[in-house]
């Protein structure tokens, strides 16, 4: 595709349900970066691919949190036993060289 | 992971002034430097990147400094339009990646 894609572009999810948030980056993007943003507020860091492997994953807020990348491509953010304060827009974004392309993320909602 | 300082505003400015914010990073080694813009509910996107001598694009220039580790972005004759939160981007290059600011909030008033 021609940019960053993400998906679903909004989720309403029960509190103590797991969820799965996906994104698609542009095809060849090696570096792939999830943050998540609550209303207001700036964006917070919370792991980054290079390929498959995520040499950091120091912004993963909890052990509810885990996300993995296959094939170098597709990444899936999943979110455990989801709670109120995990409500927040999601952004995935990609790089090859650089600079990066944000998707238009993933508003997450728990009531 | 390494820290990338903004001064979140909001910074709020008259139509047609010169505003300029700063951003500072604690990675040395960091190897090339973006400025994007965040409109209301909106994703980042990139406004321009910070060339080691400067480098302007209409009414923003971007300036880096090494010594002092910040880089700079500086909108002349602002105009309504520029209301937006402005993000600072480093790239410390390797294991490293890009590390965004939480950003500055700019918000011009007629």
């Amino acid at each position: 595709g021609a940019g960053v894609s993400q998906s679903p572009s909004n989720k309403v999810t029960e509190k103590g349900k797991d969820v799965e948030l996906r994104c698609d980056p542009i095809s060849g993007h090696t570096a792939l970066y999830w943050y998540r943003q609550s209303l207001g507020q700036g964006l917070e860091f919370l792991i980054y691919f290079q390929g498959n492997s995520a040499p950091d994953k120091s912004g993963l807020p909890s052990d509810r949190f885990s996300a993995e990348r296959t094939g170098g491509s597709v990444s899936t953010l999943t979110i455990q036993r989801t709670q109120q304060e995990d409500s927040a827009v999601y952004l995935c974004a990609s790089s090859l060289l650089l600079p990066g392309a944000f998707g238009q993320g993933t508003r997450l909602t728990v009531v | 992971r390494k820290e990338v300082e903004q001064d979140p505003g909001p910074f709020n400015v008259p139509e047609g002034a010169t505003v300029a914010f700063n951003c500072t990073y604690s990675n040395s080694a960091s190897q090339s430097f973006f400025w994007y813009r965040q409109d209301c509910r909106k994703e980042p996107k990139l406004l321009m990147s910070v060339y080691s001598s400067g480098n302007e694009d209409g009414r923003f220039t971007a300036q880096l400094n090494r010594a002092s580790q910040y880089i700079s972005l500086l909108i002349r004759d602002s105009k309504l339009s520029d209301s937006a939160t402005y993000l600072c981007v480093v790239n410390g290059g390797g294991a490293d990646g890009l590390t965004f600011g939480k950003g500055t909030h700019l918000i011009i008033q007629p």
